[in-house]
């Protein structure tokens, strides 16, 4: 069975700093999509990020990234120029080919302090 | 607009009173999925389905049905609702056969079960 792992519960950032959120994840599959889902106040789910495990290249879009290690199985999200909007949970997610079901982490609640 | 309706978006109920929340999506997307989210647990998956009249138990289907009669709608059903069923809970869908390989959540349901 697949699991996901957010070891950080809460963490802060002030406004315009850098700020990395990690994630780990286990799996015996070789062909997956990792995804990250920022839950804003307003508890909508909406994706940030995704990352195909057979690209080696890491995803961005615009102020996220992600560090993708395909053998620490190991998938952070990095937060650039953090803006008061990025206050939200964002949680890690991990599906196998095929659109299967999505298996979530518990979550990381970050808060953007200005 | 493409989207995945929820309704209704607030429920509060009494234990052993049926409900149903009804989930509907306009994409023509072939797999649906119901999720529940708890304080410190994330999101877990209750049931999912690859089509109609084809379901299948996620991680926490206890106390919760579901039917798929239409390509379009997936309810979920609470036949007998105890306060441990009280959450927030999410509908998402998902197309077949493409290399579009996400999910697309509704905007979620607040139930409180007394």
């Amino acid at each position: 069975a697949q699991t996901v792992t957010q070891s950080q519960p809460e963490m802060s950032v002030q406004e315009a700093e850098t700020v990395t959120l990690s994630c780990t994840y286990d799996t015996s599959e070789s062909n997956y999509y990792l995804f990250w889902y920022k839950q804003p106040p307003s508890r909508q789910m909406i994706l940030v990020i995704r990352q195909e495990a057979y690209k080696q290249q890491n995803a961005t879009e615009n102020r996220f990234s992600v560090n993708f290690q395909k053998a620490a199985k190991s998938f952070s999200l990095k937060i650039s120029d953090s803006q008061l909007g990025d206050t939200a949970m964002y949680f890690c997610a991990f599906m196998i080919r095929g659109n299967t079901p999505l298996v979530f982490g518990k979550g990381t609640r970050l808060s953007v302090i200005a | 607009e493409a989207q995945v309706t929820q309704n209704p978006r607030y429920l509060i109920t009494v234990t052993g009173k049926k409900l149903t929340v009804t989930c509907s999506q306009n994409m023509n997307h072939e797999y649906m999925s119901w999720y529940r989210q708890d304080p410190g647990l994330g999101l877990r998956q209750i049931y999912y389905s690859m089509n109609v009249e084809v379901t299948d138990k996620g991680d926490v289907p206890e106390g919760y049905k579901v039917s798929r009669k239409e390509k379009r709608n997936f309810p979920l059903i609470l036949e007998s609702p105890s306060p441990n069923q009280t959450s927030l809970y999410f509908c998402a869908s998902s197309p077949a056969g493409t290399s579009e390989h996400r999910w697309y959540f509704g905007a979620g349901t607040r139930l409180s079960v007394l």
